[in-house]
């Protein structure tokens, strides 16, 4: 699977949008772009993935540039309720395993 | 449709006895997978498993761990003689067979294992 690159931190201002960036500079044709987040003391939580166009659902919106070597997880109004380790994960679909292989992620921290 | 449940929440062993974590998947979901995350560290695969079968374990320590996801019933985690270095939070996520856009996995809230 392809490493993956996010900023450790990032900080947002509550009810404005928080722009989350991760670059996957070495993703193959065949690897989708995954985005969970972990609130703290709490099980994962997934949250929006794509391959190539943007995907938007009720929580996010995932913007991937045209040569897809980096993606911007969107997410329009944060509250406080944000605050998380935000992932970035590039896998592939089916094969052998379906593991998340997880990095240390960037930190979102939404004040108030 | 109730999301991924795992028992107990919390668990306290002392060095030498026996852990056992449950996990109950989604309703309708076949595939089942462990991760661990050490105090202070990140998440890291454990083992992946469908109804009967181990489809990888490349996660798993070489001894004391060992899973199963049988025909009927939640997947067990079991960790032998545990060791105060195997304290952590031990997450299950489940997934859906055959999702062609991928199979996204939704996690459980964790068993979270002292050993003292």
């Amino acid at each position: 699977d392809a490493k993956t690159t996010q900023p450790p931190s990032m900080d947002c201002a509550e009810g404005r949008a928080a722009n989350l960036p991760c670059n996957h500079s070495t993703i193959s044709g065949n690897e989708y772009v995954y985005w969970y987040r972990q609130i703290h003391s709490q099980g994962p939580q997934y949250i929006i993935h794509g391959l190539k166009n943007n995907e938007t659902n009720e929580m996010a919106s995932l913007i991937i540039t045209e040569d897809r070597k980096s993606s911007t997880l969107i997410l329009p109004h944060a509250t406080l309720r944000d605050t998380a380790v935000y992932y970035c994960i590039v896998r592939a679909y089916g094969g052998a395993t379906n593991k998340l292989i997880f990095g240390t992620g960037t930190l979102l921290a939404v004040q108030p | 449709n109730a999301g991924v449940m795992q028992n107990p929440r919390h668990l306290v062993r002392r060095r030498g006895q026996e852990a056992r974590l449950r996990c109950s998947p989604m309703k309708g979901h076949s595939h089942v997978y462990w991760y661990r995350q050490l105090p202070e560290e990140g998440l890291k695969f454990m083992v992946y498993l469908q109804k009967e079968n181990i489809i990888d374990e490349s996660g798993m320590p070489k001894e004391r761990f060992s899973a199963e996801f049988p025909k009927e019933g939640p997947s067990i985690l079991r960790i032998q003689q545990v060791v105060r270095g195997d304290s952590a939070a031990y997450f299950c996520a489940s997934s859906l067979e055959n999702v062609p856009s991928g199979n996204e996995q939704f996690f459980g809230p964790g068993t979270r294992l002292t050993v003292l």
